[in-house]
C-alpha cells in the first residue's frame, strides 16, 4: 500500500465552528506532515510530525492543532478559523525525519477547506 | 537556505509535441535531492521524477526524463509526447540529505496541452 489517505475530500464550515481533518498512511513511514495550499501556489510547511512527536511548527497560528495518536494517522484539529484559512490542506508521509532517513514525500489528495 | 527557482508561470504545447520546463536551484549542500511533482486540477500531488545529485546520470521515467547539470544548478524536466493527462501544474523541489530536512517548493508552471 503506497497510499496515503485524507478524509474528508472537502469541508465546509462557519468561523465558530470546530471540525477535524484525518490523514492515515499504511507505509510504515514514521515522519508525516501537514501542509497548507492557497491556487496556483506551492505547498506550505505547517508541521511535522516524527516517531509520533511534534518536530517542526512553523509558526501556525493556535487555532490550528495537529494530533498524531500513533504512526500512521494523523489528524488536524480546526476552531475559531478565518476565511483566509481556505485551502486546500494536503498531508505527506515519508520514511523518517530524522539522520540517515530518506525524507521522500508521498502526498494525500487533500481536503478542500472553505471558511465562511 | 536553499531557494529553487521556476520562471515561467505558463507554458502550451500542443499534443504530441514535446516540451521542457525549466527549474534553477541555489544551494551549498553536495548531498541532496531533486523532484518534479505534477499536480493536475484533481489536486493530488504526484511524484514524476527524482534524481539524486550524486549521480550524474539522468533520471527518466517513460515519458518524462531530466536534464541534470549540477554545476549549473539547472534541473529541466522533458515531456516527450505530451497527452492531455499531462495538463497540471508543476513544481520542482529541492531536498537536501540528512536529518529535520524540508522540501523547498518552486512557484510551479501551469502546463496546458492542446488537443
Amino acid at each position: 500500500d503506497t497510499e496515503v489517505t485524507q478524509t474528508p475530500k472537502h469541508l465546509v464550515m462557519g468561523m465558530t465552528n470546530k471540525k477535524s481533518l484525518k490523514c492515515e498512511q499504511h507505509m510504515g513511514h514514521r515522519a508525516m506532515y501537514w501542509y497548507k495550499q492557497k491556487a496556483k501556489k506551492p505547498p506550505e510547511l505547517m508541521f511535522v510530525y516524527s516517531y509520533e512527536k511534534l518536530s517542526i511548527n512553523e509558526s501556525v497560528p493556535s487555532r490550528f492543532s495537529p494530533e498524531c495518536p500513533n504512526s500512521s494517522l494523523l489528524n488536524l484539529h480546526l476552531h475559531a478559523l478565518q476565511p483566509e484559512d481556505s485551502a486546500l490542506y494536503l498531508c505527506a508521509s515519508s520514511q523518517g525525519w530524522g539522520p540517515g532517513s530518506y525524507n521522500e514525500q508521498f502526498f494525500g489528495p487533500g481536503t478542500r477547506l472553505t471558511v465562511l | 537556505a536553499q531557494t529553487v527557482t521556476q520562471s515561467q508561470p505558463e507554458m502550451s504545447v500542443q499534443e504530441a509535441e514535446t516540451v521542457t520546463l525549466s527549474c534553477t536551484y541555489d544551494t551549498s549542500e553536495n548531498n541532496y535531492y531533486l523532484f518534479w511533482y505534477k499536480q493536475p486540477p484533481s489536486r493530488q500531488m504526484i511524484l514524476v521524477i527524482r534524481q539524486e545529485a550524486y549521480k550524474q546520470q539522468n533520471a527518466t521515467e517513460n515519458r518524462f526524463s531530466v536534464n541534470f547539470q549540477k554545476a549549473a544548478k539547472s534541473f529541466s524536466l522533458k515531456i516527450s509526447d505530451s497527452q492531455l493527462g499531462d495538463t497540471a501544474m508543476y513544481f520542482c523541489a529541492f531536498l537536501k540529505t540528512g536529518a529535520n530536512s524540508k522540501l523547498t517548493f518552486g512557484k510551479g508552471i501551469t502546463l496546458s496541452v492542446r488537443p
